[in-house]
């Protein structure tokens, strides 16, 4: 058990629909990562919070949106979704220390959220 | 961050020491190798990171070759639950954290 909890484990919807998946981070991290893994593509970074603020987007759709929360919990909005939507999205945290180096920013995932868009 | 080399699939016997290499040839001074694992659609498994020394703990040792082009993961001892896909990642540790980069990784399977 990493830590990080991700609700719902499974979501199923049909296209154009709107759903949001939640993520709880380890105790004491400032930071979460969202990141999706298709068949197709891998696991890709999605987007980035550090402490209620963006700090970095990678492959993400305008289409989905995430905020972190002052409780530092976070939630993915994904919205007109599509098949190809379908995916497993995983929620990772990390402390992101501030000591040099930062050897301690390692990231703990969650168990994921598989989304099935029909 | 910098681009890793790994072997698409390995197998190994239960009870034996599993050894994955991965390539970083082009890796700067202040990036860190990393190791996951993911087992079959679970969230993917810290294992192991290091800079330039050895290092190990209770899942797994990481071999740095001096030059830090390569390193190697080792199970010392893989057992059937160890079957997974592992990923060497090369990134540098941040204040305020960085993403992860996942190429396609090692598929690892441990056999009877």
């Amino acid at each position: 058990d990493s830590g990080v909890t991700q609700t719902p484990k499974h979501l199923i919807t049909a296209t154009g629909q709107r759903v949001t998946l939640r993520c709880s981070p380890r105790s004491g991290d400032l930071s979460v990562y969202w990141y999706q893994q298709s068949l197709d593509q891998g696991l890709q970074f999605l987007i980035q919070y550090y402490n209620g603020e963006e700090r970095a987007k990678g492959n993400i759709l305008e289409r989905f949106s995430a905020q972190q929360f002052p409780d530092l919990h976070s939630e993915l909005n994904l919205s007109s979704l599509e098949l190809g939507d379908s995916a497993l999205y995983f929620c990772a945290s990390s402390v992101a220390s501030t000591m040099w180096g930062g050897a301690t920013d390692t990231q703990y995932f969650g168990p994921g959220t598989r989304l099935t868009v029909l | 961050d910098a681009k890793t080399t790994q072997p698409p699939s390995m197998d190994c016997a239960e009870g034996r020491a599993a050894n994955l290499p991965c390539n970083h040839s082009t890796i700067s001074g202040n990036e860190y190798v990393y190791w996951y694992r993911q087992i079959h659609s679970q969230g993917p498994q810290y294992i192991i990171h290091g800079l330039k020394n050895n290092e190990t703990n209770e899942m797994a040792s990481l071999i740095i070759t001096e030059d830090r082009k390569s390193s190697t993961l080792i199970l010392p001892h893989a057992t059937l639950r160890d079957t997974a896909v592992y990923y060497c990642i090369v990134r540098v540790a941040r204040t305020s954290g960085s993403r992860l980069t996942f190429g396609e990784g090692t598929q690892l399977t441990v056999n009877p």
